[in-house]
Formats: structure tokens, C-alpha cells, sequence
């Protein structure tokens, strides 16, 4: 079955300074690629998503790019803010079910 | 309703006891599923459910059964709850997939279960 490894677990960023959580899978047939940011006590929430037969897309502030020949995609966030403090989790999957990430707890320090 | 909703909010349960977390969605989404989240370990896939009548295991379904009678509920089980089962549990549905492309999994507000 799939399995997806996120990196880093934490990560601690100045404000304006950007951010990057990059994850891999191992199921070559996945084909849908979300990220879901949770702050504490909430339900996670889409933010960004991309899907196998695009390498790179971008919505503000937020970028997802995905390397299918390495399995591998990545989270870009830009001049991050004090409110994109929260937990970031990735998930790959197909035929529907979502295999996630243990997430990456990102802090920005005003 | 609006969206998808879970009961309850949270809930503190004797070890052996029966337990059914209710999750109800109003958005007529054909696909739901059951998530358990634990700290440090993400979200797992406990059961899905493509379309009312059908289900299906995800990762974790040991301890764990689910119905799908119709499109808007799909109830979650703990037949004989034991300590291994305190997590928070999301609920999540999703829009029918078009020619294999899959959308994205709105999620309900979680059920806190502790089982002691």
C-alpha cells in the first residue's frame, strides 16, 4: 500500500521568511496530491492540492510542486505571517482514499 | 446542517463499553470516510465508504465498524471500546470522483474519545 513520509516534523520560521515541507510516497499510482493545514483544536482544512498530471501550482502565498519520476512533492509558503502558524499535513492517494503525512508543526516567530 | 457534523463533541467511555460516533453530511456527497488522529502520528484511515450500501477498510479498522444505509450518515462503531482507542476521530466526505479524478475531503469537527 501507499506510504508517505513528511519532513521536517518541525519547523521554526522568522516572519517574511519562507517555508518548505517536502514529502514522499511510494505508490507510483497516485494521483492526487492535497495539503491540509489544522490549526490546534480545529479540523484540518485544505489549503493547496495538485494532481498528477501537473508539476506546479500556485495560489498566493502558497505553491505546491510534485516530481512523479522521484515520487516526491513539496509545500512552498512565502513571506510567511504569524498566522500561517499550524500544523501542515500532506496526503497522496488514489481510487479516492487519502494516505497522510505525521505532519510538520510550523511556528512563524513575529 | 450545514456542511458535515459529528456527535458527539467529545465523550469519556469505560473500557468494554459499546460506543457510536455519528457523523452526518448534507453536502450529498457519495464518498465518506473515518479518520483517527493521534498525536505524532497524522491522520489514519480507519473505514471509507464510496457510496451509500458500500464500505471498506483503510488502515487501521481493527476494533472499528461502520454502516452506510443512506448518503448523508455514516455512524462509526467501538463494539467492546479499550484504552488503545483514545484518539480524536474526524469524519470527511467527498464529491464523487470524475473519470478517476478525486477532489478534496471536507472534514466534520471531530469527535474527542477517551477510553478508560
Amino acid at each position: 500500500g501507499e506510504n508517505v513520509e513528511q519532513h521536517p516534523s518541525t519547523l521554526s520560521v522568522q516572519e517574511g521568511d519562507s517555508a518548505v515541507i517536502k514529502c514522499t510516497y511510494s505508490d507510483s499510482a497516485s494521483n492526487y496530491f492535497p495539503w491540509y493545514k489544522q490549526e490546534l483544536g480545529k479540523r484540518p482544512q485544505l489549503i493547496i492540492d495538485i494532481r498528477s498530471n501537473v508539476g506546479e501550482k500556485k495560489d498566493q502565498r502558497i505553491a505546491v510542486t510534485l516530481n512523479k519520476t522521484a515520487k516526491h512533492f513539496s509545500l512552498h509558503i512565502t513571506e510567511t505571517q504569524p498566522e500561517d502558524s499550524a500544523v501542515y499535513f500532506c496526503a497522496a492517494g488514489s481510487q479516492g482514499n487519502l494516505i497522510f503525512g505525521k505532519g510538520t508543526k510550523l511556528s512563524v516567530k513575529p | 446542517i450545514a456542511g458535515i457534523t459529528q456527535a458527539p463533541t467529545s465523550q469519556i467511555l469505560a473500557a468494554g463499553r459499546r460506543m457510536t460516533l455519528r457523523c452526518t453530511q448534507d453536502m450529498r456527497h457519495n464518498a465518506m470516510y473515518w479518520y483517527r488522529q493521534d498525536l505524532g502520528l497524522g491522520l489514519r484511515l480507519i473505514h471509507y465508504s464510496n457510496t451509500a450500501g458500500t464500505t471498506g477498510k483503510g488502515e487501521v479498522p481493527d476494533g472499528y465498524s461502520v454502516s452506510r444505509a443512506n448518503t448523508d450518515d455514516f455512524p462509526l462503531t467501538l463494539a467492546s471500546a479499550v484504552p488503545s482507542q483514545t484518539s480524536v476521530y474526524f469524519c470527511a466526505s467527498s464529491p464523487t470522483p470524475l473519470f478517476g479524478v478525486y477532489n478534496e475531503q471536507f472534514f466534520g469537527p471531530g469527535t474527542r474519545l477517551t477510553v478508560l
